[in-house]
């Protein structure tokens, strides 16, 4: 079975600095996916970036970044240059890479970024 | 495209009442999800469709919970009776083969007294 952890307590940021969450998994399929989803105060889902579980490069999307650590079992997201609209809850998520694309959800990580 | 669309946004009902939630998918994509969220459980997937057809239920918590996807454009999840644990954010997601990501709707926020 899929398990994804994330343990931090709520976050606060400055607005400008960077911010990494974390984010353990626990597969035994060597083939999967790796996601992460911002869930504002308006309560939509928005995905933001996705790693593969083959994928020899990072992933990056604008100013968020995967920092992929296969033998580690992590996949931390990275959000430069923090900004007011950023203050979410952020979701990591797997997938198994068998085609169906149904993810397993961490407990998410609360992040406020003030002014 | 509009991206997914669920309806209603909020509902809320009496306990033994029947309550249907509508999902219409991103045109093209042939998975669709029915997700639940709440405080205690987090994001939780009960069912799953693929072109149309239910391939993974074992997420419905009970008899009282049921889904169908009569063509590819729409999907209703319904709960007869529903009960006050079943307050709770429901989600709707669609995704196309070979595309790993998928997409969410706004969610149907469901309160029932």
């Amino acid at each position: 079975a899929q398990k994804i952890t994330q343990t931090q307590p709520g976050m606060f940021v400055q607005e400008k600095e960077a911010v990494t969450l974390d984010c353990t998994y626990d597969t035994s399929d060597p083939s999967y996916g790796l996601f992460w989803y911002k869930q504002p105060s308006s309560g939509e889902m928005i995905f933001l970036i996705y790693q593969g579980s083959y994928d020899q490069q990072n992933a990056t999307e604008g100013r968020y970044s995967l920092n992929f650590q296969k033998a580690r079992k992590s996949a931390n997201l990275v959000i430069s240059a923090s900004q007011l609209g950023d203050s979410a809850m952020y979701f990591c998520a797997m997938t198994q890479r068998d085609g169906n694309n149904r993810l397993a959800f961490g407990k998410g990580n609360q992040v406020v970024v003030i002014p | 495209d509009a991206g997914v669309i669920q309806s209603p946004r909020h509902e809320v009902t009496e306990m033994g009442q029947e309550v249907t939630l509508r999902c219409k998918p991103i045109s093209g994509h042939n998975s669709l999800f029915w997700y639940r969220q709440t405080m205690m459980r987090g994001l939780e997937l009960l069912i799953y469709f693929n072109n149309n057809v239910p391939i993974d239920d074992s997420g419905m918590p009970e008899d009282r919970f049921s889904a169908k996807m009569p063509n590819a454009s729409f999907s209703t999840l319904k709960i007869q009776p529903s009960e006050p644990r079943d307050s709770a954010v429901y989600f709707c997601a669609s995704s196309s083969n070979g595309v790993p990501e998928a997409f969410f709707g706004q969610g149907t926020r469901l309160t029932v007294v």
